[in-house]
């Protein structure tokens, strides 16, 4: 069965600092990967998808990047924390080629400080 | 732009009464809906989804109704139980998207005893 995973589980940054989050997924191969925000109170906004390696899009103009150095790990990377990037951020996964129901991570909870 | 949207924040429900949390879309492109279950600090829950093709599907105690005409689905929960207690996300994704997923905004459900 597939499982996916996120860590850390809670980040506190102090503005200006660096960032990095990672997902993995076991269970499965090439799968496209999803990267989302929920802000406190909001629905979830997709920030980035991947449908494969070094294949990442962008959804919204920000302050983050991210990365997808291996088939099954996707990374979320900021040079500079903003205080509006504080969130829940979680990964999610689906079988590539169709329409497919995503399965989510567990997330991280990050606050900037 | 919301294209999914979900315009009752919360709904309280007494326990084994009938649950319907509805949401509305305005791109007529989307062919596939979700509906997530979330508690809070965890990743959200695949409950149930339909096909464009469809106008209902049911899976135990849930069921999701989609009439594309009005652009509306609702999720049905019956008998509504003290664990169904959440945040209710619908989605909904549009073909050729890879997959993408649009998130309304959440309801959050209060089965009382």
């Amino acid at each position: 069965s597939q499982t996916i995973h996120q860590w850390p589980a809670t980040l506190v940054q102090p503005v200006g600092s660096p960032l990095s989050l990672e997902c993995t997924v076991e269970g499965t191969s090439n799968p496209n990967l999803y990267w989302y925000r929920q802000a406190a109170g909001r629905g979830l906004q997709l920030l980035f998808y991947s449908i494969g390696i070094d294949q990442i899009s962008s959804e919204v103009p920000q302050n983050l990047s991210a990365s997808r150095p291996q088939d099954r790990q996707f990374i979320l990377s900021s040079k500079k924390l903003l205080l509006s990037d504080s969130g829940f951020y979680l990964c999610a996964w689906n079988l590539a080629g169709g329409v497919e129901t995503q399965y989510f991570g567990p997330g991280t909870r990050l606050l900037v400080l | 732009d919301q294209q999914v949207k979900q315009n009752s924040p919360s709904l309280s429900v007494q326990e084994g009464r009938i649950s319907i949390l509805n949401c509305d879309y305005t791109n007529s492109m989307f062919d596939y809906f979700l509906w997530y279950k979330k508690y809070p600090a965890e990743g959200p829950t695949f409950l149930i989804s339909i096909s464009s093709i469809k106008d209902k599907n049911e899976d135990g105690r849930f069921t999701v109704f989609l009439n594309k005409s009005a652009k509306h689905l609702s999720l049905h929960i019956v008998p509504s139980q003290p664990g169904d207690s959440a945040v209710y996300f619908c989605a909904a994704s549009e073909g050729g998207s890879w997959g993408k997923l649009q998130f309304g905004a959440g309801t959050q459900v209060v089965v009382t005893p």
